[in-house]
Order: C-alpha cells, then structure tokens, then sequence
C-alpha cells in the first residue's frame, strides 16, 4: 500500500499570506496525485487532479507541481474561503490511499 | 447539475449489517466507474471501494473485503453498499464519489454523505 504523507499537520496562516502544503508517496506515483479541499460539515471536493491540474471551478491561486514522491499544493494568497483541510490522494496503485490531511485555519 | 445522494445510514448493532444506497442524477450513471469513500468522526478519508461500469470489475480496501460488497444498478442510476459483520470501528460518514474520467479518474464529485453509527 502507498503511504502518503501529509506536511505540515496544521498551517496557521492569515488572509493574504500563502500557503505551502506537502504530500510525500512511499513510492512513486508519477503524477496521479490529486488535492481535496474539505470544510467542515461538507464532502470534499476536488482541488488539482494529475499533480497540477486545476479542477472546475478553482481559482487560479490554487496550483500544484511535483511528480514521483514529492508534491505540493500551493495557495498563492489566502482568501477567507480557503481555510480549510486538504487531503491529497494517489490512483497510481490499489488500493487507493489519501494522506493525512493538513488543516489551513487561520492565525 | 450532477448530484449525488447517499442515503441508508443509522444506528446498528455491532454484527449487523446496513445497506448504503447512492442515487446518481445529471449524468449517465452508465459510463462512470463508482466508489465508496468513509470518513470516520474527526478523522482522515478512506477509500473503500470501487465498481467498474462497463464489466463490473471491483476493488476493495483491506480493511472491508470480505464484509462490505459494492454492487450497482444502471437501469436504476443507483450504487449500492451491503455491510455485514459491522465493527464499532466502522463509524463514519460515508461518500458515494464518481470517477471523474469515466473508467477512472478522481472522486468527482461526491454526495453529501450519510452517517453510519456502530454501537451496543
């Protein structure tokens, strides 16, 4: 099973700051790697698909890089909308694996 | 507008069994390969399991295979989940998600979910 590793576990930030989110794979997952943005009392939804690939709907501010082990979701300027808990999770191999989950709140 | 709506969950018994139901709206249910996703209270996302449309084929976590059995009708645009030998550990909230690219893809999107409460 692909081990992915969320970092850090909470990011405390204020609005307009970026923000900086790491996923580490035990191995190698090219790049099917995705980020979820999930709010409290809600389903996840889809942030970045294949590493880097904004979702419908994402604003611009939100991008993604990385391929292999190491990948990172970054928030250019956080709005008050993007605080939140981000999960990211690989399709590279069964079964499929979500990390941890890095909570952005605010400061 | 796509939507996705569990429905099913309650209060069981441990050993008991639960059938989750997952009606699927505003698109064609057919075409997509469907999973089962829990998150446990305060907790992280666990993907649990996943259905193939086009020949049935099916994956399940470790953690479920062998007690929980996906299933899927087309006709009905509705996904199935049938837990048996439930566990005080198998409390979550539990997501229905498309695969967003047909036979694969990302969860996309997802319902709203629906609690499932494993207690004496």
């Amino acid at each position: 099973e692909i081990v992915l590793t969320q970092s850090p576990a909470t990011l405390s930030l204020s609005p307009g700051e970026g923000a900086t989110l790491s996923c580490r794979a035990s191995q190698s997952v090219s790049r099917y790697l995705a980020w979820y943005q999930q709010k409290p009392g809600q389903a996840p939804r889809l942030v970045i698909s294949d590493a880097s690939n904004r979702a419908t709907g994402i604003p611009a501010r939100f991008s993604g890089s990385g391929s292999g082990t190491d990948f990172t979701l970054t928030i250019s300027s956080l709005e008050p909308e993007d605080f939140a808990v981000y999960y990211c999770q690989q399709r590279s191999t069964w079964p499929l694996t979500f990390g941890g989950g890095t909570k952005v709140e605010i400061k | 507008d796509v939507q996705l709506v569990e429905s099913g969950g309650g209060l069981v018994q441990p050993g008991g069994s639960m059938r989750l139901s997952c009606a699927a709206s505003g698109f064609r249910f057919s075409n997509y390969a469907m999973n089962w996703v829990r998150q446990s209270p305060g907790k992280g996302l666990e993907w649990l399991s996943y259905i193939r449309s086009s020949d049935n084929a099916i994956f399940y976590a470790d953690s479920v295979r062998g007690r929980f059995t996906i299933s899927r009708d087309n006709a009905k645009d509705s996904l199935y989940l049938q837990m048996t030998s439930l566990r005080v550990e198998d409390t979550a909230v539990y997501y229905c998600a498309r695969a967003n690219q047909g036979e694969s893809g990302w969860f996309d999107p997802w319902g709203l979910g629906t609690l499932v409460t494993v207690s004496p």
